[in-house]
């Protein structure tokens, strides 16, 4: 079993809706949770971190974390073309992280 | 403020040779992390320095190696290179470590012929 799990798609959604990422962590132990973006070619960039059961808005992102159920979520709202890349999720621990093999998405026009 | 610093951004080598790959972090920032990312396989670990100290390492074989001097400034050194190196090796930054958040940087694109 995979430290990390995500679905790697592609998930395909078409602009204007919902995009929603799931990601499921197997170390009960992890404290931080983050999101990162990478576009093709590209480096991961960092654009959710959440720490706490609940949710977590920036702008049109809410990450959602489900401690119990060892689940992270991340959704896209008013999804645009720009969005389309892979998602990475990472589950960190002290002095430990663990990073997904990333959701590839695609926002269709 | 700026961000992660990798040198050079792309590098072609031939086999049997020696690479050494530089990142310098976020001012202030403590932590360099190494990664190896190649089609399918996702972010491989390679290792963590913290303060001058390789404080975590991932199971790449010795030919991988690393270093991080006062400044936080940290190389990395591969030697021998092996086809099967080609790959983006990314660093990131982080205040205090792992399991914080971490900023990478651009990358350097390896191609081994």
């Amino acid at each position: 079993q995979k430290e990390v799990e995500q679905n790697s798609g592609p998930l395909s959604v078409p602009e204007g809706a919902i995009a929603s990422l799931n990601c499921t962590y197997s170390d009960r132990v992890s404290q931080s949770f983050f999101w990162y973006r990478q576009y093709s070619g590209k480096s991961p960039e960092l654009i959710m971190s959440i720490y706490s059961n609940g949710d977590k808005e920036d702008g049109r992102f809410t990450a959602q974390l489900n401690k119990a159920s060892q689940y992270v979520s991340l959704l896209i709202r008013d999804s645009q073309p720009s969005d389309s890349a892979t998602y990475l999720c990472a589950a960190g621990g002290y002095q430990k992280v663990t990073f997904g093999t990333g959701t590839k998405l695609q926002v269709i026009p | 403020k700026a961000g992660v610093t990798q040198t050079p951004r792309y590098l072609i080598k031939t086999r049997g040779q020696q690479v050494t790959l530089s990142c310098s972090p976020i001012s202030g920032h403590r932590s360099v992390s190494w990664y190896q990312q190649t089609p399918g396989q996702g972010l491989q670990f390679l290792f963590e320095y913290f303060s001058e100290t390789q404080r975590n390492k991932g199971n790449f074989p010795g030919r991988f190696s690393g270093r991080q001097f006062s400044n936080s400034r940290s190389e990395m050194n591969v030697s021998t290179l092996e086809l099967g190196d080609s790959a983006l090796y990314l660093c990131a930054s982080s205040l205090v470590g792992q399991g914080t958040e971490a900023f990478f940087g651009q990358g350097t694109r390896l191609t081994v012929v």
